[in-house]
């Protein structure tokens, strides 16, 4: 079955850095578009960034352009994004998310997700 | 980019139907037909619920249902039960200036 685990959230200050990991899963990695879609605590869903299944595409949300790199190792089944400069509205549950099959803009398998909090 | 806009909150008793707009730009609801539509319980992920307008996925009661009417999806539940009470969130693409996609700001759905 799918399984999409995410790794690698916890406190961090004010302009450091961290670097989520999401681990796939039950599926042909390598052939699916992926996404980040972060929420922060009692908010809504705010996407993040997406990359195309061979990496050769990358598109970030406003408020992370810039500061944030997705990534993706196919020989590894592993997603990650690279966040850097954080700030305290950076703080969310961070989930990876798989799009449809082709090139699609809905999830339909989502991780548990990630917390990450940002604060001095 | 301003969100995709949904009603805070809707309720309906156990039984009954509702339906939930999301609303926006041309560019993003009425231009392309890539809504869809998450539920997310507390705590939890959220789970996909249609996908591009009105497809369901294989494992969703068909109970649910989406639509679209020029900028304004609608999620509409019928036989409303006790376990339908969530957040529901809309979400779409665009790509008219430059890619993105965007979700509404989540409805709160209450079964009396």
């Amino acid at each position: 079955q799918v399984q999409l685990v995410e790794s690698g959230g916890g406190v961090v200050q004010p302009g450091r850095s961290l670097r989520l990991s999401c681990a796939a899963s039950g599926f042909t990695f390598s052939t699916y578009g992926m996404h980040w879609v972060r929420q922060a605590p009692g908010k809504g869903l705010e996407w993040v960034a997406v990359i195309w299944y061979d990496g050769s595409k990358k598109y970030y949300g406003d408020s992370v352009k810039g500061r944030f790199t997705i990534s993706r190792d196919n020989s590894k089944n592993m997603l990650s994004l690279q966040m850097n400069s954080l700030r305290a509205e950076d703080t969310a549950v961070y989930y990876c998310a798989r799009a449809g099959f082709g090139i699609t803009w809905y999830y339909d398998y989502w991780g548990q997700g990630t917390l990450v909090t940002v604060s001095s | 980019q301003s969100a995709l806009t949904q009603p805070a909150s809707v309720s309906g008793s156990p039984g009954q139907s509702i339906s939930i707009s999301c609303t926006g730009p041309s560019s993003y609801v009425g231009d392309y037909n890539y809504v869809s539509w998450y539920q997310q319980h507390p705590g939890k992920a959220p789970k996909l619920m249609i996908f591009d307008v009105s497809n369901r996925p294989s494992g969703v009661s068909n109970r649910f249902s989406g639509s679209k009417s020029g900028n304004t999806a609608s999620l509409t539940i019928s036989g409303l039960q006790a376990e339908d009470e969530a957040n529901y969130y809309c979400s779409s693409y665009t790509s008219s200036s430059t890619l993105y996609v965007i979700f509404g700001g989540g409805t709160k759905l209450t079964v009396l």
